[in-house]
């Protein structure tokens, strides 16, 4: 069945970088759009990010723009969230996602924490 | 603020018949699918409805989407207990600044 692990949150000083993985299994990874998605602690759920199957064609959203880079390795069946300039709003749960059915994600992982405080 | 509005709360008795509704405009609902996530407390989100009114292999029947011009529905019928939880709606917004993924603020639903 779908699987997706995200790893690499923790926490981390107002400027600084985080890289986050998640590790894809059950379906064929380089098939697919991915996206990342996030949840701030109470909030609701926020699009962050999205690539094409083949990585071609990425999206951001605007709060995200310029600080993020979303990528994907076909070959080790993995996305990946590289965030710099981290501020305290982007403290949240950050999921990733595959677009299996259709136009939008479906299954989710569990999701990895990132909280940013000094 | 989100894009797409839907109601903070809901709520029912078990049996009864809730809607829960998604409003957006011809940028969102009104040319791309809409989907609805159920989330239960403490856990990853759960894909309900895709395409409007799909539903994904496992999701009971008593779970219905329905779509009409700029607004989406979500149905639930023989309401549970086990259907509290909170339910977002999402769909894609053809934005002049770049296509996005929309999600609404959520609607927490209460079962009496």
């Amino acid at each position: 069945q779908v699987q997706l692990v995200e790893s690499g949150g923790g926490l981390v000083k107002p400027g600084g970088s985080l890289r986050l993985s998640c590790a894809a299994s059950g379906f064929t990874f380089s098939d697919y759009y991915m996206s990342w998605i996030r949840q701030a602690p109470g909030k609701g759920l926020e699009w962050v990010s999205y690539i094409s199957s083949s990585g071609s064609t990425i999206y951001y959203a605007d709060s995200v723009k310029g600080r993020f880079t979303i990528s994907r390795d076909n070959a080790k069946n993995s996305l990946y969230l590289q965030m710099n300039s981290l501020r305290a709003e982007d403290t949240a749960v950050y999921y990733c996602a595959p677009h299996l059915l259709g136009a939008l994600p479906d299954y989710w992982g569990q999701g990895t924490l990132v909280t940013v405080s000094s | 603020q989100s894009v797409l509005t839907q109601p903070p709360s809901a709520s029912g008795t078990p049996g009864q018949r809730v809607t829960i509704s998604c409003s957006g405009s011809s940028s969102n609902i009104g040319s791309n699918y809409v989907y609805w996530y159920q989330q239960l407390p403490g856990t990853a989100p759960k894909l309900l409805i895709y395409r409007n009114n799909q539903r994904p292999s496992g999701v009971p029947d008593r779970f219905s989407g329905s779509k009409s011009g700029t607004s989406a529905s979500l149905a639930i019928s023989g309401l549970r207990s086990e259907d509290e939880a909170d339910y977002y709606c999402a769909a894609w917004d053809d934005s002049l600044s770049g296509p996005y993924v929309v999600f609404g603020g959520g609607t927490k639903l209460t079962v009496l």
